[in-house]
């Protein structure tokens, strides 16, 4: 396994189109995570699945956003209406977590979104 | 709340010296986990070091350390004989109390001079 991957790396869309992005994960991986992180910032929390659940939510994912993990292994995040403000590198993450462990979470490269 | 703070928006180092990257924490959880990545300039988020708050000893992982204060809430990355290619921007980051996700500093930007 080659760790996180994130598809595509770049990607450029006009403000009120709907953009959406994949993540793979390390295969053995139980918890996958969703970031995002604008320039010269931390990355931010969006969202987080255990397995296929869906667990948490940051108040930052407005109701453009919408994140998958269908059968526990691939993860899409959709954003609909794309605003400038969407702008930003988006991070995915993956861990093998047992209880209050979050194990050591490995990161994809990054989709970098680009609204014009 | 969880917090993150990096004070050092940017250091210089060079070649071959060692260097400390400065993080302090703020959490009232007894049990949580401290982490610091690299992030080069490609854009991926590189794991270097993790220390759990019961651990008795400093982690260590090749020429990464983490100096872990409790007492003082202070988990500082030492890097022992820089190379060039540790030019990056370095985050500390921590866990949440439910484990479920980081909370990460600003970071800071090292460069290794020649």
């Amino acid at each position: 396994d080659t760790g996180v991957s994130q598809d595509p790396r770049h990607k450029i869309t006009k403000r009120g189109q709907n953009v959406t992005f994949r993540c793979d994960p390390i295969s053995e991986h139980n918890r996958l995570y969703w970031y995002r992180q604008t320039l010269g910032q931390g990355p931010e929390f969006l969202t987080y699945f255990q397995n296929e659940a869906q667990l948490e939510k940051s108040r930052l994912l407005s109701d453009r956003f919408s994140a998958e993990r269908p059968k526990g292994s691939f993860s899409t995040l959709e954003i609909q209406r794309t605003e400038q403000g969407d702008s930003a590198m988006y991070l995915c993450a993956s861990s093998l977590g047992t209880g209050l462990y979050i194990g050591e979470a490995f990161f994809g490269q990054g989709t970098r979104l680009t609204v014009v | 709340a969880q917090k993150i703070t990096q004070t050092q928006p940017g250091m210089f180092v060079q070649e071959k010296e060692a260097v400390t990257l400065d993080c302090t924490y703020d959490t009232s959880d007894p049990s949580y986990g401290l982490f610091w990545y690299k992030q080069p300039s490609s854009g991926e988020m590189i794991f270097l070091i993790y220390q759990g708050s019961y651990d008795q000893q400093n982690a260590t992982e090749g020429r990464y350390s983490l100096n872990f204060q409790k007492a003082r809430k202070s988990a500082n990355l030492v890097i022992s004989a820089s190379q060039l290619g540790d030019s990056a921007m370095y985050f500390c980051a921590m866990t949440h109390p439910y484990g479920n996700k980081l909370v990460f500093g600003a970071g800071t930007i090292l460069r290794v001079k020649s």
